[in-house]
C-alpha cells in the first residue's frame, strides 16, 4: 500500500488528454513539492515534472503538473503512442522523514 | 553531464547481505546541497524509496527497512554503497540509484539504469 494514491490505470486515444491524480496528506504533498516520473519497461525512470509544475529541459510541454492542497495531478495532452508507460508521483514526507512514491499509473494509448 | 551506474551481484541467497555500489560522475558528493538516493522496484510492484545520503553524510531510511539498511559514500571514488542485511525473496527486484537535486528543486533528476537482484537459494 503506497503512501501516495494514484489510479492504477488510465487510457486515451492518440491526441487526447489524460490526467493522472496523486492523493496524499499534509505531511507530504500538502507541505512539500511534488515530482512526477515516467517509467518505460526496461528503462530508468525519467523525471518529468519537479516542484509540482516545472519541466526539466527536454520534456515536451505536452506534460504539465499541478498541485492543490494535498493532491497533485499530471496531465498529458496530445497523447502519443510513445507515452505508454508507468507514471509515478513522489514527495518528501515530514512524518516519515523520507521520500514516498505513489503506486504508479499505467497509461495505455488505445 | 551527470551519470550513475549501479553494480552488484545478480543472485543472493536468503539471509545473506546484499551490497550494491552506485558509481557516479558529473557531480561531487562533497558539494553542498547534493544527495544520492536508492529506489527499488520489485516485480509487478511500484517504485519504493529505500535510502538517501546527503553531501554532509546525513542519511535517511525508509522506516520499514531501517534496521536492515546502511548507506555510505566515498567521495574519493565517487561511489555510494547500499547494504541490505538478511535478505529475503521479497527483496528481489531492480535497484536504482539516483541523483537528488536540492538547489531550486527537490527531485531525483538523473537515475542509473538499475541492477536486477534475485534472492533465491
Amino acid at each position: 500500500q503506497s503512501v501516495l494514491t494514484q489510479p492504477p490505470s488510465a487510457s486515451g486515444t492518440p491526441g487526447q488528454r489524460v490526467t493522472i491524480s496523486c492523493s496524499g496528506r499534509h505531511s507530504n504533498i500538502g507541505n512539500n513539492v511534488v515530482s512526477w516520473y515516467q517509467h518505460l519497461p526496461g528503462a530508468a525512470p525519467k523525471l518529468l515534472i519537479f516542484n509540482q509544475d516545472q519541466r526539466p529541459s527536454g520534456v515536451p510541454d505536452r506534460f504539465s503538473g499541478s498541485k492543490s492542497g494535498t493532491s497533485a495531478s499530471l496531465a498529458i495532452s496530445g497523447l502519443q503512442s510513445e507515452d505508454e508507460a508507468d507514471y509515478y508521483c513522489a514527495s518528501w514526507d515530514d512524518s516519515l522523514n523520507g521520500w514516498v512514491f505513489g503506486g504508479g499509473t499505467k497509461v495505455t494509448v488505445l | 553531464q551527470i551519470t550513475l551506474k549501479e553494480s552488484g551481484p545478480q543472485l543472493v541467497k536468503p539471509t545473506q547481505t546484499l551490497t550494491l555500489t552506485c558509481t557516479f560522475s558529473g557531480f561531487s558528493l562533497s558539494n553542498n546541497e547534493v544527495g544520492v538516493g536508492w529506489i527499488r522496484q520489485s516485480p509487478g510492484k511500484a517504485l519504493e524509496w529505500l535510502a538517501l545520503i546527503y553531501w554532509d553524510d546525513d542519511t535517511r531510511y525508509t522506516p520499514s527497512l531501517r534496521s536492515r539498511l546502511t548507506v555510505t559514500k566515498d567521495t574519493s571514488t565517487n561511489q555510494v554503497v547500499l547494504k541490505l542485511t538478511n535478505v529475503d525473496p521479497v527483496d528481489t527486484g531492480t535497484y536504482y540509484c539516483a541523483h537528488l537535486m536540492m538547489v531550486t528543486a527537490f527531485a531525483f533528476d538523473v537515475w542509473g539504469q538499475g541492477t536486477m537482484v534475485t534472492v533465491s537459494s
